[in-house]
Protein backbone atom coordinates (compact mmCIF):
# COMPACT_ATOMS: atom_id res chain seq x y z
CA UNK A 1 0.00 0.00 0.00
CA UNK A 2 1.50 3.42 -0.75
CA UNK A 3 -0.58 5.26 1.72
CA UNK A 4 -1.76 9.09 0.85
CA UNK A 5 0.05 10.25 -1.86
CA UNK A 6 0.11 13.64 -3.18
CA UNK A 7 1.44 15.69 -6.54
CA UNK A 8 2.99 17.27 -7.11
CA UNK A 9 6.37 17.29 -4.38
CA UNK A 10 6.82 21.46 -4.76
CA UNK A 11 5.59 24.29 -7.21
CA UNK A 12 5.66 27.78 -7.89
CA UNK A 13 3.01 29.46 -9.34
CA UNK A 14 2.55 33.39 -10.14
CA UNK A 15 0.03 35.86 -9.27
CA UNK A 16 -3.16 35.06 -10.80
CA UNK A 17 -2.57 31.66 -12.12
CA UNK A 18 -4.41 28.37 -11.30
CA UNK A 19 -3.33 24.79 -10.45
CA UNK A 20 -4.74 21.37 -8.80
CA UNK A 21 -3.19 19.43 -6.20
CA UNK A 22 -3.87 16.14 -6.27
CA UNK A 23 -4.38 13.34 -3.22
CA UNK A 24 -4.57 9.50 -3.64
CA UNK A 25 -5.26 6.95 -1.05
CA UNK A 26 -5.24 3.33 -1.55
CA UNK A 27 -6.90 2.63 1.95
CA UNK A 28 -10.80 2.83 0.92
CA UNK A 29 -11.36 5.42 3.84
CA UNK A 30 -14.22 7.07 3.56
CA UNK A 31 -13.21 10.62 4.53
CA UNK A 32 -10.05 12.77 3.45
CA UNK A 33 -9.41 16.36 4.14
CA UNK A 34 -6.93 19.13 2.98
CA UNK A 35 -4.68 21.18 5.80
CA UNK A 36 -2.24 24.60 4.91
CA UNK A 37 0.27 24.84 7.39
CA UNK A 38 2.05 28.00 7.78
CA UNK A 39 5.37 28.74 9.43
CA UNK A 40 4.61 28.96 13.53
CA UNK A 41 0.98 27.91 13.12
CA UNK A 42 -0.77 24.09 13.02
CA UNK A 43 -2.56 22.93 10.63
CA UNK A 44 -5.67 24.70 9.03
CA UNK A 45 -8.53 22.75 7.72
CA UNK A 46 -9.58 24.06 3.88
CA UNK A 47 -12.25 21.51 2.97
CA UNK A 48 -13.12 17.81 3.80
CA UNK A 49 -15.29 14.87 2.44
CA UNK A 50 -16.81 12.28 3.84
CA UNK A 51 -17.85 10.59 0.91
CA UNK A 52 -17.73 10.05 -2.36
CA UNK A 53 -19.15 13.12 -4.63
CA UNK A 54 -19.58 15.06 -1.04
CA UNK A 55 -17.35 18.02 0.38
CA UNK A 56 -17.38 20.51 3.14
CA UNK A 57 -15.93 23.86 4.00
CA UNK A 58 -12.94 23.68 6.69
CA UNK A 59 -11.43 26.57 8.80
CA UNK A 60 -10.06 28.69 5.89
CA UNK A 61 -12.19 27.71 2.62
CA UNK A 62 -11.32 30.94 0.54
CA UNK A 63 -9.53 30.54 -2.14
CA UNK A 64 -9.81 26.92 -2.54
CA UNK A 65 -12.37 24.76 -4.45
CA UNK A 66 -12.38 21.06 -3.75
CA UNK A 67 -13.93 18.13 -5.63
CA UNK A 68 -14.21 14.32 -4.80
CA UNK A 69 -15.34 12.39 -7.83
CA UNK A 70 -13.83 9.15 -7.05
CA UNK A 71 -13.20 7.56 -3.36
CA UNK A 72 -9.83 7.56 -3.40
CA UNK A 73 -8.97 10.84 -4.73
CA UNK A 74 -9.41 14.20 -3.20
CA UNK A 75 -8.82 17.81 -5.45
CA UNK A 76 -7.66 21.17 -3.88
CA UNK A 77 -7.96 23.40 -6.58
CA UNK A 78 -6.76 27.05 -6.42
CA UNK A 79 -8.48 29.69 -9.50
CA UNK A 80 -6.22 32.77 -8.84
CA UNK A 81 -3.31 31.97 -7.03
CA UNK A 82 -2.51 34.43 -4.27
CA UNK A 83 0.64 34.85 -1.96
CA UNK A 84 -1.66 34.48 0.73
CA UNK A 85 -1.50 30.68 -0.63
CA UNK A 86 1.93 30.66 0.15
CA UNK A 87 2.09 27.35 2.25
CA UNK A 88 2.60 23.64 2.79
CA UNK A 89 -0.60 21.63 1.43
CA UNK A 90 -0.84 18.08 3.76
CA UNK A 91 -3.76 15.66 2.45
CA UNK A 92 -5.20 12.88 5.09
CA UNK A 93 -7.65 10.23 5.07
CA UNK A 94 -8.98 8.39 7.45
CA UNK A 95 -12.09 5.62 7.80
CA UNK A 96 -15.17 5.98 9.12
CA UNK A 97 -15.54 6.30 13.06
CA UNK A 98 -15.65 2.49 13.86
CA UNK A 99 -15.10 2.65 18.07
CA UNK A 100 -12.22 2.12 18.54
CA UNK A 101 -9.90 4.68 15.73
CA UNK A 102 -10.27 8.27 14.76
CA UNK A 103 -7.15 8.78 13.38
CA UNK A 104 -6.02 10.25 10.63
CA UNK A 105 -3.42 9.09 7.59
CA UNK A 106 -0.99 11.97 6.15
CA UNK A 107 0.15 12.31 2.71
CA UNK A 108 4.13 13.89 2.52
CA UNK A 109 2.44 17.36 2.15
CA UNK A 110 3.05 19.96 -1.30
CA UNK A 111 5.22 22.91 -0.83
CA UNK A 112 3.70 25.53 -3.12
CA UNK A 113 5.19 29.19 -3.33
CA UNK A 114 2.95 31.55 -5.34
CA UNK A 115 5.32 35.03 -6.63
CA UNK B 1 -11.13 32.39 19.18
CA UNK B 2 -8.84 29.16 18.99
CA UNK B 3 -10.65 25.98 19.54
CA UNK B 4 -7.34 24.07 20.34
CA UNK B 5 -4.85 25.95 22.14
CA UNK B 6 -1.03 23.97 23.22
CA UNK B 7 1.21 25.07 25.56
CA UNK B 8 4.77 26.23 25.62
CA UNK B 9 4.96 27.06 22.24
CA UNK B 10 8.76 25.65 22.58
CA UNK B 11 11.00 23.93 24.86
CA UNK B 12 14.49 23.47 25.17
CA UNK B 13 15.76 20.29 27.61
CA UNK B 14 18.63 18.08 28.14
CA UNK B 15 18.61 14.47 27.58
CA UNK B 16 17.40 12.37 30.35
CA UNK B 17 14.61 15.23 31.04
CA UNK B 18 10.97 14.79 31.70
CA UNK B 19 8.76 16.93 29.87
CA UNK B 20 4.85 17.58 29.58
CA UNK B 21 3.05 19.46 27.07
CA UNK B 22 -0.32 20.75 27.10
CA UNK B 23 -3.30 20.95 25.25
CA UNK B 24 -6.35 22.51 26.02
CA UNK B 25 -10.20 22.31 23.57
CA UNK B 26 -12.95 23.49 23.25
CA UNK B 27 -16.12 21.19 24.46
CA UNK B 28 -18.63 22.31 21.78
CA UNK B 29 -19.33 18.66 19.80
CA UNK B 30 -16.44 17.41 20.58
CA UNK B 31 -15.63 13.56 20.19
CA UNK B 32 -11.52 13.15 20.48
CA UNK B 33 -8.37 14.20 21.07
CA UNK B 34 -5.19 13.48 18.87
CA UNK B 35 -1.71 13.89 19.43
CA UNK B 36 0.91 14.00 16.51
CA UNK B 37 4.37 14.16 16.43
CA UNK B 38 6.27 16.34 13.38
CA UNK B 39 9.65 16.35 12.70
CA UNK B 40 10.22 17.28 8.90
CA UNK B 41 7.48 16.46 7.28
CA UNK B 42 3.90 15.19 7.61
CA UNK B 43 2.50 14.20 11.11
CA UNK B 44 2.85 11.06 12.46
CA UNK B 45 0.21 9.75 15.05
CA UNK B 46 0.89 9.29 18.84
CA UNK B 47 -2.55 8.80 20.62
CA UNK B 48 -6.21 9.50 20.53
CA UNK B 49 -7.83 9.99 23.48
CA UNK B 50 -11.61 9.97 23.77
CA UNK B 51 -12.12 9.21 27.57
CA UNK B 52 -10.91 10.91 30.46
CA UNK B 53 -8.46 10.06 32.79
CA UNK B 54 -7.63 6.62 30.89
CA UNK B 55 -3.80 7.17 30.03
CA UNK B 56 -3.00 5.89 26.80
CA UNK B 57 1.27 4.86 26.74
CA UNK B 58 3.53 3.74 24.36
CA UNK B 59 7.01 3.26 25.42
CA UNK B 60 8.14 6.64 26.69
CA UNK B 61 5.33 8.51 25.89
CA UNK B 62 1.76 9.12 27.45
CA UNK B 63 -1.22 10.97 27.52
CA UNK B 64 -4.05 11.61 29.65
CA UNK B 65 -7.60 13.12 28.78
CA UNK B 66 -9.51 15.50 31.30
CA UNK B 67 -12.80 16.24 29.93
CA UNK B 68 -13.76 17.91 33.20
CA UNK B 69 -11.13 20.31 32.73
CA UNK B 70 -10.83 20.04 29.02
CA UNK B 71 -7.48 19.18 28.73
CA UNK B 72 -5.13 16.71 27.72
CA UNK B 73 -1.63 16.42 28.61
CA UNK B 74 1.72 14.66 26.62
CA UNK B 75 4.40 13.24 29.01
CA UNK B 76 7.56 12.17 27.32
CA UNK B 77 10.19 10.28 29.85
CA UNK B 78 14.21 10.43 29.58
CA UNK B 79 13.89 12.62 26.45
CA UNK B 80 16.39 11.35 23.65
CA UNK B 81 17.63 13.60 21.08
CA UNK B 82 15.03 11.32 18.86
CA UNK B 83 12.30 13.26 20.35
CA UNK B 84 12.91 16.70 18.88
CA UNK B 85 9.98 17.46 17.02
CA UNK B 86 7.14 20.23 16.75
CA UNK B 87 4.26 18.23 18.88
CA UNK B 88 0.57 18.76 17.42
CA UNK B 89 -2.88 18.29 19.18
CA UNK B 90 -5.69 18.02 17.48
CA UNK B 91 -9.44 18.08 18.70
CA UNK B 92 -11.75 16.14 16.73
CA UNK B 93 -15.41 17.69 16.27
CA UNK B 94 -18.87 15.17 15.68
CA UNK B 95 -19.01 17.99 12.26
CA UNK B 96 -15.74 15.91 11.04
CA UNK B 97 -14.27 19.19 11.96
CA UNK B 98 -10.52 19.31 13.28
CA UNK B 99 -8.74 21.96 14.63
CA UNK B 100 -5.12 21.65 15.36
CA UNK B 101 -3.18 23.51 18.15
CA UNK B 102 -0.57 25.29 16.96
CA UNK B 103 2.03 22.89 18.30
CA UNK B 104 5.06 22.77 20.98
CA UNK B 105 8.56 22.74 19.68
CA UNK B 106 10.46 20.29 21.66
CA UNK B 107 14.38 20.65 21.74
CA UNK B 108 16.29 18.01 23.22
CA UNK B 109 20.03 18.50 23.85
CA UNK B 110 22.36 16.18 24.15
Amino acid sequence: NAGVTQTPKFRVLKTGQSMTLLCAQDMNHEYMYWYRQDPGMGLRLIHYSVGEGTTAKGEVPDGYNVSRLKKQNFLLGLESAAPSQTSVYFCASSPPRTGWTDTQYFGPGTRLTVL
Amino acid sequence: EDKVVQSPLSLVVHEGDTVTLNCSYEVTNFRSLLWYKQEKKAPTFLFMLTSSGIEKKSGRLSSILDKKELFSILNITATQTGDSAVYLCAGRYNNNDMRFGAGTRLTVKP
